[in-house]
């Protein structure tokens, strides 16, 4: 069964800093791997997938993830962080494309001024 | 294109009543999962509907059921609600044949007193 962890259920960075949050995965096939981005009381938000073409994935908003199988880590990374992104973000697995999702237990990104 | 839309918003139910949710997917998708999400948890998969048939099934007691409508829109069900019930669900669709990424809605807040 594939699960994922997300270390850290808070971090804190300044804006204009790098914004770095982890996602290690556990799958017994090659995963699709997702990161999804939450703001208060509504649904969830793609911020990019990967999918086996290229191992540094971008997405929406200046994010990016390296998906590194010897590390089975999927990290999410923005070089440098805005107010607007203070959100929470979760990383998911799938096994196949279109089915169920696995999601981690979330990170609450905190953004200072 | 008005997205995933669910309804109700919000509601209110008692113990040990029954509850419906619906959920309307993107246009064009034709595959309806749904998740439920507790408060500081990531979301937990609930089921996937897939041509009116329940095509997964996650580890949730047969008090939730579900059913997918010929136009692809779908319920969720839950019977002999519990306080333990209580959490946002969340309805995702997608286009199973196609491998579109789960578009998600915005999810409706159930407490359950």
């Amino acid at each position: 069964a594939q699960s994922v962890t997300q270390l850290g259920s808070h971090v804190s960075v300044s804006e204009g800093a790098l914004v770095l949050l982890r996602c290690n995965y556990s799958s017994s096939v090659p995963p699709y791997l997702f990161w999804y981005v939450q703001y208060p009381n509504q649904g969830l938000q793609l911020l990019l997938k990967y999918t086996s073409a290229a191992t540094l994935v971008k997405g929406i908003n200046g994010f990016e993830a390296e998906f590194k199988k010897s590390e089975t880590s999927f990290h999410l990374t923005k070089p440098s962080a805005h107010m607007s992104d203070a959100a929470e973000y979760f990383c998911a697995v799938s096994l196949e494309y279109g089915n169920k999702l696995v999601f981690g237990a979330g990170t609450i990104l905190r953004v200072k001024s | 294109d008005a997205g995933v839309t669910q309804s109700p918003t919000h509601l209110i139910k008692t113990r040990g009543q029954q509850v419906t949710l619906r959920c309307s997917p993107k246009s064009g998708h034709d595959t309806v999962s749904w998740y439920q999400q507790a408060l500081g948890q990531g979301p937990q998969f609930i089921f996937q509907y897939y041509e009116e048939e329940e095509r997964q099934r996650g580890n949730f007691p047969d008090r939730f059921s579900g059913h997918q409508f010929p136009n692809y829109s779908s319920e969720l069900n839950v019977n002999a609600l519990l306080l333990g019930d209580s959490a946002l669900y969340l309805c995702a669709s997608s286009r199973l044949e196609m491998n579109t990424e789960a578009f998600f809605g915005q999810g409706t807040r159930l407490t359950v007193v």
